[in-house]
């Protein structure tokens, strides 16, 4: 099984809010990363942990927030976002050298 | 500079025809390469990756794609199109310098007309 789910599915927030996003997975992989999309583009990394712990931040706002509590779960603190935030959250995870994504969230910030 | 470049936008091809996405990379040493399929709406599902060995590599939903040093090019292939393969694709190829971070490819919309 390659599944890696992500919870909400959709989520509209206001400037002000303070929301999570939620990743988790049962393959045992060691890696997960949280990812930024916009529309008809690729991808772009936000955070990855490696056994549970911050290995890259590509220079991300201090609005965004990462979490590992534990080896199959990965949360996205979200707070004060920016309407340019409005995107496709996805999750994903690895093993070894492919990823794996969930299906993502659909962020919208009013 | 390690790149991953995608000529095409777009790609229309008729149902039961075969369908090829085309892929050049730019990166010292030997590439992971990898193929990503994005149906509407959803996230990103893993198509198939050459790391080593045999040239033409097999994935998901009967595609595959040939690996060709010489012309740096990964190109994906399926011998016959369904109108359920059109979505975005992307190519991308590991940064040599990370285990983990990804350079990818600005994505292909592949049309399958009926």
């Amino acid at each position: 099984d390659t599944e890696v789910t992500q919870t909400p599915k959709h989520l509209v927030m206001g400037m002000t809010n303070k929301k999570s996003l939620k990743c988790e997975q049962h393959m045992g992989h060691r890696a997960m990363y949280w990812y930024k999309q916009k529309a008809k583009k690729p991808p772009e990394l936000m955070f990855v942990y490696s056994y549970e712990k911050l290995s890259i931040n590509e220079s991300v706002p201090s609005r965004f927030s990462p979490e590992c509590p534990n080896s199959s779960l990965l949360n996205l603190h979200l707070h004060a976002l920016q309407p340019e935030d409005s995107a496709l959250y996805l999750c994903a995870s690895s093993q070894a050298s492919e990823q794996y994504f969930g299906p993502g969230t659909r962020l919208t910030v009013t | 500079a390690q790149s991953v470049a995608q000529p095409e936008d777009q790609v229309n091809v008729a149902e039961g025809n075969p369908l090829t996405v085309k892929c050049t990379y730019s990166v010292s040493g030997n590439p992971y390469l990898f193929w990503y399929v994005q149906y509407p709406n959803r996230g990103l599902q893993f198509l198939l990756k050459y790391i080593t060995g045999d040239n033409l590599v097999k994935g998901s939903y009967g595609f595959e794609a040939e690996f060709n040093k010489s012309q740096t090019s990964f190109h994906l292939k399926k011998p016959s199109a369904l109108v359920s393969d059109s979505a975005l694709y992307f190519c991308a190829v590991r940064d040599i310098d990370s285990n983990y971070q990804l350079i990818w490819g600005a994505g292909t919309k592949l049309i399958i007309k009926p």
